[in-house]
């Protein structure tokens, strides 16, 4: 199947900095791209679906200010955590789709994110 | 608002046995449901895709079947093993554009 590179995998900052996570999609466009939060021993919580070239999309309860995504290009979405507290701390994935969500959807390995 | 359920929320099994997972969604309004195995600390990994016009898909010992109308699918492990310990998660592809996932079946098959 296609393949989503997400990086970095593990990252540790400190209370107050800005975290950005890279997704890219290495062997097909990617219209549409998604991004989930997933705490432990749970299933994945969508934050925000984006689509090339357009404004995210973000849930309910979601803090577009806090969580800044990007998609720039087809193969590029990324994810900036602004002003990070410990609460954020949590494992982040993305998703590539292409033709708006029609198709099979390709995950990135995640991003294990410690705000210390 | 679409809501995706799976049950069991937890599986124990020696290997061998055939196992059912089921999925249920409450908006019929699809264009495919997927299946994916999760390991522990990892990302995911696709196993089947059914285009919401498709009844089943087969992959090895994997067969996932979907009802669009009632809402279900099902996903069939035949001749489990160890190996297939792993969270399995079902997400439909909601005609918003959205993604979304079941609540999870953490599946785990003793030797």
């Amino acid at each position: 199947g296609a393949v989503v590179s997400q990086h970095p995998s593990r990252v540790i900052c400190k209370s107050g900095t800005s975290v950005k996570i890279e997704c890219r999609s290495l062997d097909f466009q990617a219209t549409t791209m998604f991004w989930y939060r997933q705490f432990p021993k749970q299933s994945l919580m969508l934050m925000a679906t984006s689509n090339e070239g357009s404004k995210a999309t973000y849930e309910q309860g979601v803090e577009k200010d806090k969580f800044l995504i990007n998609h720039a290009s087809l193969t590029l979405s990324t994810l900036t955590v602004t002003s990070a507290h410990p609460e954020d701390s949590s494992f982040y994935i993305c998703s590539a789709t292409t033709h708006r969500g029609k198709t099979e959807a390709f995950f990135g390995q995640g991003t294990r994110l410690t705000v210390v | 608002k679409q809501e995706v359920t799976q049950i069991p929320a937890a599986l124990s099994v020696p290997e061998g046995e055939n196992l059912v997972l089921n999925c249920s969604f409450t908006d019929s309004a699809i264009y495919n449901l997927q299946w994916f195995r999760q390991d522990p600390g990892k990302g995911l990994t696709s196993l089947l895709l059914i285009q919401s016009s498709q009844r089943e898909q087969t992959s090895g010992r994997l067969n996932a079947s979907l009802d669009k109308s009632s809402g279900r699918s099902t996903l069939y492990i035949a001749a489990s093993q160890p190996g297939d310990s792993a969270t399995y998660l079902c997400a439909v592809h909601h005609n918003t554009d959205k993604l979304i996932f079941g609540t999870g079946t953490r599946l785990q098959v003793f030797p």
